[in-house]
């Protein structure tokens, strides 16, 4: 139990143009859903959380028009980095937690690259 | 301010050894001390947890040892194998606000045959 998809999980895209990501929480309810990024030989850093029909609380730095949210049910997020740039080539993972429960759920991750 | 700080920043053991990750952190209000191991290319996966009412858990091969006065965890790995060669992360967290885990820098583990 407790598996989290991500699709895709590699894109590459040209600059300028926008990328959807989907985290999908496959046998439980997410009532939480964190996104992180995370670059070559690095830890992961927090890039927003977001709850299920509520706005995402993005980290400070992190420009929410360009990292877009939604967590429109209890078992999907989507992350669309909008005008992507080569700098947010990177691998994106997202987790997922339900209420009450301290463990988060780690999605497989998509590693992105912007030409 | 960092709060939390992992150390070694790489490890290399040989196969049957022990391989021991520090964690020390600064928010008191951190209640669940998980390790995660990362291969490659791969999202996290939870390794071993423990929340702050007990001093140590075992499971397996896998330790993690809790030190609440000194605000410090470690994760031991028994018999250590060539396929436990990974990222280790300690990434605690408190029960309040976000409730995001606070991700360490990571420890470069490398099992030698």
């Amino acid at each position: 139990g407790a598996v989290v998809s991500q699709h895709p999980s590699r894109v590459i895209c040209k600059s300028g143009t926008s990328v959807k990501i989907e985290c999908r929480s496959l046998d439980f309810q997410a009532t939480t859903m964190f996104w992180y990024r995370q670059f070559p030989k690095q830890s992961l850093m927090l890039m927003a959380t977001s709850n299920e029909g509520s706005k995402a609380t993005y980290e400070q730095g992190v420009e929410k028009d360009k990292f877009l949210i939604n967590h429109a049910s209890l078992t999907l997020s989507t992350l669309t980095v909008t005008s992507a740039h080569p700098e947010d080539s990177s691998f994106y993972i997202c987790s997922a937690q339900t209420a009450g429960n301290y463990e988060q759920y780690f999605g497989p991750g998509t590693r992105l690259t912007v030409t | 301010q960092q709060q939390v700080k992992q150390s070694p920043q790489s490890l290399i053991v040989q196969k049957g050894g022990i391989s021991i990750i520090n964690c020390a952190y600064e928010n008191t209000a951190f209640d669940y001390f998980p390790w995660y191991q990362q291969f490659p290319g791969k999202g996290p996966a939870l390794l071993i947890a423990i929340r702050p009412d007990v001093s140590e858990k075992k499971e397996g091969r896998f330790t993690i040892s809790f030190n609440k006065s000194a605000k410090q965890f470690s994760l031991h790995i028994m018999d250590s194998q060539p396929g436990d060669s990974a990222t280790y992360f300690c990434a605690p967290r408190a029960d309040t606000g976000r409730r995001a885990l606070t991700f360490g820098s990571g420890t470069r583990l490398q099992v030698q045959p």
